[in-house]
């Protein structure tokens, strides 16, 4: 499976900042996407990159909180907005090779707002 | 609303025993069913997945048994281990349009004592 790397792996923010986390796939992949962790919790998708056009956001997620981009087939980035405490969750990326193949995480970002 | 239930929420095992994680969905769009396993500081990993063509696949320790019928799909571990001990979310993925859609369970927190 696909090598995926997640930039910064942890990181404590300041409120009403911005954090943007990268995610580098070693391999040329289809589907990105972007997933929200709480502590303790399941994940739920924030929205799908898409290569070339805007992502696709779920119900409860907005651009303006989560920019994202995804300038080719290996990498994206997921931007966190004006954060504040109630951000503070993992992030994860994950890649779909093709769309009978599964999906596989990196390790995700630990983000914290104080 | 959530559309794959999963227990139990927690689950304690003794070595050697068998530990047994069930979840049911109610969308027949679903197509396929993975299981993930999570450590903490780390990504969920593919464990073990399923088509609902299928009715059982067993991987090593590892099987999914699959009730299309009842639209219900467990996860045995046998002869578990402590190092198995770690978070298990159930998945069901579907097509939408050309991409896919994973929704997770609410997780299982394993923990197997020595």
């Amino acid at each position: 499976s696909a090598v995926i790397s997640q930039k910064p792996s942890r990181d404590i923010c300041q409120r009403g900042t911005s954090l943007t986390i990268q995610c580098q796939v070693d391999s040329q992949v289809t589907m990105m996407f972007w997933y929200r962790q709480q502590p303790g919790q399941s994940l739920t998708l924030i929205a799908t990159a898409n290569q070339g056009s805007e992502a696709t956001y779920e119900s409860g997620f907005v651009i303006d909180k989560f920019p994202i981009s995804r300038p080719n087939l290996t990498f994206s980035t997921l931007t966190v907005s004006n954060m504040s405490p109630e951000d503070s969750s993992i992030y994860l990326c994950s890649v779909q090779g093709y769309s009978n193949q599964p999906q596989h995480f990196g390790d995700g970002t630990r983000l914290s707002i104080l | 609303q959530q559309q794959v239930k999963q227990s139990p929420q927690s689950l304690i095992v003794q070595k050697g025993g068998i530990s047994i994680i069930n979840c049911a969905y109610e969308n027949t769009a679903f197509d396929y069913f993975p299981w993930y396993q999570q450590f903490p500081g780390k990504g969920p990993a593919l464990l073990i997945a399923i088509r609902p063509d299928v009715s059982e696949k067993k991987e090593g320790r590892f099987t999914i048994s699959f009730n299309k019928s009842a639209k219900q799909f467990s996860l045995h571990i046998m002869d578990s281990q402590p190092g198995d001990s770690a978070t298990y979310f159930c998945a069901a993925d579907q097509s939408q349009g050309s991409a896919r859609q994973l929704t997770f369970g609410s997780g299982t927190q394993l923990t197997v004592l020595p």
